[in-house]
């Protein structure tokens, strides 16, 4: 258990659609990030927040938002859903040791279905 | 940010000793050394971490020459439970870590 909780695990929606995923870290993480793994492809990266501010952008289409809130959990915001946007989407938290970005935790991933 | 360059695949077999070089010749100064595995529809689970030299731990050693323009992960006696995707990765506390293809390792019976 890696300490970072991802909800929800599994969803199934359709085209059009908009869905919000979540994400905990772990206790005393200020950063989350957020990753996009397509069938069999790599991580892509889509976004970070570090204690409530947008850090770092990635790939993240338009259609898609973040946050982090004051609690430092985390939503992703899919939104006008499209087939291509099925996916695995991991959040992984860090404590960002000063120059060395330290060890990432992913959680288990929210499998999301687009049909 | 540094790209990192590794082996697509890589095939061995179980008690074998497996070396993944990785190459990231625009590492800055600030950049750490960073592996990963994956396993299917799991998350990546941190495996080890370098700045220079050698570093091990409990399950793989670090290999970083001089110029840390390359890295090699090296995993003692490989089993069937290590199957899975390697990912190299180089980074500093001021830049997200962003993994490329990563390493598939298929160790065979």
């Amino acid at each position: 258990d890696s300490g970072v909780t991802q909800t929800p695990k599994h969803l199934i929606t359709a085209t059009g659609q908009r869905v919000t995923l979540r994400c905990s870290p772990r206790s005393g993480d200020l950063s989350v990030y957020w990753y996009q793994q397509s069938l069999d492809q790599g991580l892509q990266f889509l976004i970070q927040y570090y204690n409530g501010e947008e850090r770092a952008k990635g790939n993240i289409l338009e259609r898609f938002s973040a946050q982090q809130f004051p609690d430092l959990h985390s939503e992703l915001n899919l939104s006008s859903l499209e087939l291509g946007d099925s996916a695995l989407y991991f959040c992984a938290s860090s404590v960002e040791r000063g120059r060395n970005t330290g060890e990432l935790f992913f959680g288990e991933g929210s499998r999301l279905t687009v049909l | 940010l540094a790209k990192t360059t590794q082996p697509i695949s890589m095939d061995s077999y179980e008690g074998q000793e497996v070396n993944i070089t990785c190459s990231h010749n625009n590492i800055a100064t600030n950049d750490y050394i960073t592996w990963y595995q994956q396993f299917p529809s799991q998350g990546p689970r941190f495996i080890i971490q370098g700045y220079k030299t050698k570093v091990t731990n409990e399950v793989a050693s670090l290999f970083i020459p001089a110029d840390r323009k390359s890295s090699t992960l090296s995993l003692p006696r490989v089993s069937l439970s290590d199957t899975a995707v390697y990912y190299c990765l180089v980074g500093s506390g001021n830049t997200p870590l962003v993994f490329g293809k990563g390493t598939r390792l298929s160790v065979i019976a």
